[in-house]
């Protein structure tokens, strides 16, 4: 079945980094723009970032700028958040999300269970 | 970048009652506007997409209206399964904001 699978979180000191992926099944990942949304404890939605199908154009979000950075590898179909730099305030649930362009107007129609990311100081 | 409203940030209500959440953009957005349904622990899943197109699967008592800067989520009849904080979010541009959401608990 069409899935999103994130993996990579855990607890992770101020400062550091960590990287966090995405595995996609069930469908031709190559052809999807993806995102990543990020969710702290107890709070609302955040976009996060957003890649190309092909990976050749990449956004994100102002709070993420220049720390953050999105890759994918398309013969592995896998999603990557790359965090340096990482604060206390990127302590979230990070999920990975297929934007469906066409008539879904880039809507967020499968998302992944999510990965916790901790940071501490 | 476009900022999301919705209102209200919560709301209680009956079983079988007709509930409405409003989402209003910064800018217009044409209908670039989804809805999505969080329960607790819980991925977002995809409502309404496009402003009134419902995705398949999700029960025909939830729809979806409005255009330009103002838009609702109707659910038609309350079941006890739809207790969850629901948001709205545009992709008219970067970055793809949204709401604060709507947290609705059953009466």
């Amino acid at each position: 079945q069409v899935q999103l699978v994130e993996s990579g979180g855990g607890v992770v000191q101020s400062g550091r980094s960590l990287r966090v992926s995405c595995a996609a099944s069930g469908f031709t990942f190559r052809n999807y723009v993806m995102h990543w949304v990020r969710q702290a404890p107890g709070k609302g939605l955040e976009w996060v970032s957003v890649i190309s199908h092909d990976g050749g154009t990449k956004f994100y979000a102002d709070s993420v700028k220049g720390r953050f950075t999105i890759s994918r590898d398309n013969s592995e179909n896998t999603l990557y958040l790359q965090m340096n730099s990482l604060r206390a305030d990127d302590t979230a649930v990070y999920y990975c999300a297929r934007g469906n362009t066409g008539n879904y107007l880039d809507a967020f129609d499968i998302w992944g269970q999510g990965t916790m990311v901790t940071v501490s100081s | 970048d476009i900022q999301m409203t919705q209102s209200p940030s919560s709301l209680s209500a009956s079983i079988g009652d007709r509930v409405s959440i409003t989402c209003r953009a910064s800018q217009t957005i044409s209908n670039y506007l989804h809805w999505y349904q969080q329960k607790p622990g819980k991925a977002p899943e995809l409502l309404i997409y496009a402003a009134s197109s419902l995705q398949s699967g999700v029960p025909a008592r939830f729809s979806g209206s409005g255009f330009g800067t103002d838009f609702t989520l109707t659910i038609s009849s309350l079941q006890p399964e739809d207790s969850a904080t629901y948001y709205c979010q545009q992709t008219y541009k970067a970055p793809r904001t949204f709401g604060q959401g709507t947290k609705l608990e059953i009466k």
